[in-house]
Protein backbone atom coordinates (compact mmCIF):
# COMPACT_ATOMS: atom_id res chain seq x y z
CA UNK A 1 0.00 0.00 0.00
CA UNK A 2 1.46 3.45 -0.81
CA UNK A 3 1.02 6.14 1.48
CA UNK A 4 2.08 9.65 1.92
CA UNK A 5 2.69 12.03 4.82
CA UNK A 6 4.02 15.69 4.67
CA UNK A 7 4.85 17.33 8.30
CA UNK A 8 2.90 20.31 8.67
CA UNK A 9 0.11 21.66 7.20
CA UNK A 10 1.27 25.17 7.00
CA UNK A 11 4.31 26.47 6.95
CA UNK A 12 5.40 30.24 7.25
CA UNK A 13 8.66 32.07 5.90
CA UNK A 14 9.53 35.45 5.56
CA UNK A 15 10.56 36.59 1.99
CA UNK A 16 14.00 35.66 0.97
CA UNK A 17 14.54 32.81 3.15
CA UNK A 18 14.65 28.83 2.36
CA UNK A 19 11.58 26.80 1.82
CA UNK A 20 11.74 23.65 2.69
CA UNK A 21 8.63 21.44 2.56
CA UNK A 22 8.64 17.93 3.70
CA UNK A 23 7.72 14.56 2.19
CA UNK A 24 7.86 11.19 3.26
CA UNK A 25 6.23 8.37 1.69
CA UNK A 26 5.84 4.48 2.35
CA UNK A 27 5.89 2.54 -1.01
CA UNK A 28 6.24 -1.64 -1.36
CA UNK A 29 8.02 -0.76 -4.97
CA UNK A 30 10.02 2.22 -5.73
CA UNK A 31 7.87 4.80 -6.69
CA UNK A 32 7.41 7.90 -8.84
CA UNK A 33 7.32 10.85 -7.12
CA UNK A 34 5.64 14.60 -7.75
CA UNK A 35 5.35 17.96 -5.75
CA UNK A 36 2.11 20.07 -7.21
CA UNK A 37 1.25 23.80 -6.42
CA UNK A 38 -2.28 25.06 -6.26
CA UNK A 39 -2.92 28.38 -5.86
CA UNK A 40 -6.42 30.24 -5.52
CA UNK A 41 -9.36 28.50 -7.23
CA UNK A 42 -6.52 26.96 -10.11
CA UNK A 43 -5.67 23.62 -10.60
CA UNK A 44 -2.64 21.58 -9.62
CA UNK A 45 0.37 22.51 -11.53
CA UNK A 46 3.01 19.55 -11.61
CA UNK A 47 6.06 21.71 -9.84
CA UNK A 48 8.55 18.12 -10.80
CA UNK A 49 8.54 15.26 -10.62
CA UNK A 50 11.36 12.18 -10.42
CA UNK A 51 10.92 8.85 -11.82
CA UNK A 52 14.14 7.78 -12.71
CA UNK A 53 18.32 8.69 -12.75
CA UNK A 54 19.27 11.72 -10.88
CA UNK A 55 18.12 11.44 -7.65
CA UNK A 56 18.16 15.91 -7.31
CA UNK A 57 15.08 17.55 -9.58
CA UNK A 58 14.63 20.73 -10.84
CA UNK A 59 11.23 21.99 -11.22
CA UNK A 60 9.87 25.50 -12.11
CA UNK A 61 9.74 28.53 -10.34
CA UNK A 62 13.25 28.05 -8.40
CA UNK A 63 12.12 24.88 -6.94
CA UNK A 64 14.13 21.66 -6.11
CA UNK A 65 13.81 18.16 -4.77
CA UNK A 66 15.99 15.19 -3.61
CA UNK A 67 14.71 11.71 -3.37
CA UNK A 68 16.56 10.20 -0.64
CA UNK A 69 15.32 6.42 -0.70
CA UNK A 70 17.16 5.64 2.21
CA UNK A 71 15.04 8.08 4.12
CA UNK A 72 11.87 7.17 2.10
CA UNK A 73 11.25 10.95 1.65
CA UNK A 74 11.06 13.47 -1.38
CA UNK A 75 11.27 17.08 0.32
CA UNK A 76 10.78 20.38 -1.95
CA UNK A 77 12.88 23.30 -1.44
CA UNK A 78 13.18 26.82 -2.77
CA UNK A 79 16.89 28.60 -1.79
CA UNK A 80 14.72 31.69 -1.50
CA UNK A 81 11.14 32.58 -0.88
CA UNK A 82 8.73 34.73 -2.97
CA UNK A 83 5.45 36.11 -2.53
CA UNK A 84 3.90 34.64 -5.39
CA UNK A 85 5.10 31.05 -3.65
CA UNK A 86 2.70 31.73 -1.32
CA UNK A 87 0.20 28.66 -2.48
CA UNK A 88 -0.61 24.90 -1.29
CA UNK A 89 1.49 22.34 -2.49
CA UNK A 90 1.30 18.71 -2.36
CA UNK A 91 3.43 15.62 -2.66
CA UNK A 92 2.23 12.70 -4.61
CA UNK A 93 3.25 9.09 -5.12
CA UNK A 94 2.68 6.91 -8.31
CA UNK A 95 3.91 3.11 -8.16
CA UNK A 96 6.38 2.20 -10.54
CA UNK A 97 4.68 -1.05 -11.28
CA UNK A 98 1.44 -0.10 -11.70
CA UNK A 99 1.16 3.70 -12.43
CA UNK A 100 -1.97 5.39 -12.74
CA UNK A 101 -3.58 6.46 -9.62
CA UNK A 102 -1.75 8.87 -7.82
CA UNK A 103 -1.30 8.56 -3.85
CA UNK A 104 -1.30 12.48 -2.50
CA UNK A 105 -0.08 14.06 1.37
CA UNK A 106 -2.57 16.18 2.73
CA UNK A 107 -1.11 19.26 1.17
CA UNK A 108 1.69 21.75 3.11
CA UNK A 109 -0.48 25.61 3.04
CA UNK A 110 2.67 28.40 2.28
CA UNK A 111 2.93 31.39 3.80
CA UNK A 112 5.15 34.34 3.05
CA UNK A 113 5.88 37.03 4.96
CA UNK A 114 6.91 40.40 3.82
CA UNK B 1 -0.13 25.68 -23.06
CA UNK B 2 -2.39 22.93 -23.33
CA UNK B 3 -4.71 22.76 -20.12
CA UNK B 4 -7.33 20.53 -18.99
CA UNK B 5 -10.67 22.31 -17.97
CA UNK B 6 -13.96 21.55 -16.17
CA UNK B 7 -17.08 22.69 -15.77
CA UNK B 8 -19.05 23.96 -14.14
CA UNK B 9 -16.56 25.52 -11.43
CA UNK B 10 -18.99 25.28 -8.68
CA UNK B 11 -22.51 23.01 -8.28
CA UNK B 12 -24.92 23.71 -5.68
CA UNK B 13 -27.64 20.33 -5.79
CA UNK B 14 -29.97 18.81 -3.58
CA UNK B 15 -29.38 15.10 -1.83
CA UNK B 16 -30.61 12.87 -3.94
CA UNK B 17 -30.36 14.39 -6.79
CA UNK B 18 -28.30 13.26 -10.13
CA UNK B 19 -25.35 15.41 -10.73
CA UNK B 20 -23.10 15.59 -13.70
CA UNK B 21 -19.51 16.89 -14.12
CA UNK B 22 -17.43 17.67 -17.13
CA UNK B 23 -14.00 17.68 -18.32
CA UNK B 24 -12.34 18.24 -21.47
CA UNK B 25 -8.96 16.47 -21.50
CA UNK B 26 -5.86 17.85 -23.19
CA UNK B 27 -6.81 16.80 -26.86
CA UNK B 28 -4.11 14.05 -27.67
CA UNK B 29 -4.16 12.79 -24.07
CA UNK B 30 -5.33 9.24 -23.61
CA UNK B 31 -5.76 8.59 -19.83
CA UNK B 32 -8.26 10.25 -18.07
CA UNK B 33 -8.73 10.38 -14.17
CA UNK B 34 -11.03 11.65 -11.51
CA UNK B 35 -9.90 12.76 -8.08
CA UNK B 36 -11.65 14.14 -5.45
CA UNK B 37 -10.96 16.74 -2.11
CA UNK B 38 -13.14 16.61 1.10
CA UNK B 39 -12.57 20.33 2.44
CA UNK B 40 -9.62 19.77 4.66
CA UNK B 41 -8.62 16.17 3.14
CA UNK B 42 -6.34 14.77 1.21
CA UNK B 43 -6.65 14.57 -2.50
CA UNK B 44 -8.20 10.90 -3.30
CA UNK B 45 -8.33 8.96 -6.27
CA UNK B 46 -11.62 8.03 -7.80
CA UNK B 47 -11.20 6.06 -11.31
CA UNK B 48 -8.39 6.04 -13.95
CA UNK B 49 -10.10 5.10 -17.98
CA UNK B 50 -8.68 4.30 -20.60
CA UNK B 51 -9.76 3.16 -24.21
CA UNK B 52 -12.99 3.91 -23.15
CA UNK B 53 -13.79 1.68 -20.12
CA UNK B 54 -12.33 1.72 -16.27
CA UNK B 55 -9.25 0.56 -16.01
CA UNK B 56 -8.78 1.45 -12.53
CA UNK B 57 -10.93 2.22 -9.51
CA UNK B 58 -11.11 2.84 -5.43
CA UNK B 59 -13.34 1.94 -2.80
CA UNK B 60 -14.82 5.62 -3.14
CA UNK B 61 -16.10 4.62 -6.40
CA UNK B 62 -19.42 2.97 -6.06
CA UNK B 63 -22.67 1.83 -7.86
CA UNK B 64 -23.62 5.81 -7.65
CA UNK B 65 -20.44 6.61 -9.82
CA UNK B 66 -20.38 6.21 -13.38
CA UNK B 67 -17.79 7.76 -16.66
CA UNK B 68 -18.40 8.20 -19.43
CA UNK B 69 -16.32 9.97 -22.43
CA UNK B 70 -19.42 10.85 -25.07
CA UNK B 71 -17.16 12.21 -27.41
CA UNK B 72 -13.76 12.99 -28.93
CA UNK B 73 -12.91 15.75 -26.65
CA UNK B 74 -15.43 15.36 -23.14
CA UNK B 75 -15.36 13.28 -19.93
CA UNK B 76 -17.92 13.07 -17.46
CA UNK B 77 -18.37 11.85 -13.65
CA UNK B 78 -22.29 11.42 -12.83
CA UNK B 79 -23.41 10.68 -9.21
CA UNK B 80 -26.64 9.70 -9.92
CA UNK B 81 -27.96 10.12 -6.58
CA UNK B 82 -25.79 12.42 -4.51
CA UNK B 83 -25.38 12.54 -0.78
CA UNK B 84 -24.41 14.94 1.78
CA UNK B 85 -20.93 13.40 1.53
CA UNK B 86 -19.86 13.75 -1.74
CA UNK B 87 -19.77 17.64 -1.14
CA UNK B 88 -16.14 17.69 -2.06
CA UNK B 89 -13.60 19.56 -4.92
CA UNK B 90 -13.60 17.53 -8.00
CA UNK B 91 -10.51 17.41 -10.16
CA UNK B 92 -10.32 15.64 -13.67
CA UNK B 93 -7.17 14.94 -14.90
CA UNK B 94 -5.80 13.58 -17.84
CA UNK B 95 -1.93 11.89 -19.28
CA UNK B 96 -0.64 10.99 -22.19
CA UNK B 97 2.07 8.07 -23.31
CA UNK B 98 3.81 8.22 -20.52
CA UNK B 99 1.00 8.57 -18.16
CA UNK B 100 3.27 9.29 -14.81
CA UNK B 101 2.92 12.67 -15.68
CA UNK B 102 -1.10 13.52 -14.96
CA UNK B 103 -2.17 17.61 -15.46
CA UNK B 104 -5.38 18.78 -13.57
CA UNK B 105 -7.71 21.01 -14.40
CA UNK B 106 -8.99 23.82 -11.93
CA UNK B 107 -11.70 21.53 -10.14
CA UNK B 108 -15.11 21.37 -9.49
CA UNK B 109 -16.80 22.57 -6.22
CA UNK B 110 -19.55 20.39 -5.28
CA UNK B 111 -22.34 21.40 -2.61
CA UNK B 112 -24.66 18.89 -1.67
CA UNK B 113 -27.04 20.69 0.64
Amino acid sequence: AQSVTQLGSHVSVSEGALVLLRCNYSSSVPPYLFWYVQYPNQGLQLLLKYTTGATLVKGINGFEAEFKKSETSFHLTKPSAHMSDAAEYFCAVSPSNTGNQFYFGTGTSLTVIP
Amino acid sequence: EPEVTQTPSHQVTQMGQEVILRCVPISNHLYFYWYRQILGQKVEFLVSFYNNEISEKSEIFDDQFSVERPDGSNFTLKIRSTKLEDSAMYFCASSGQGFHEQYFGPGTRLTVT
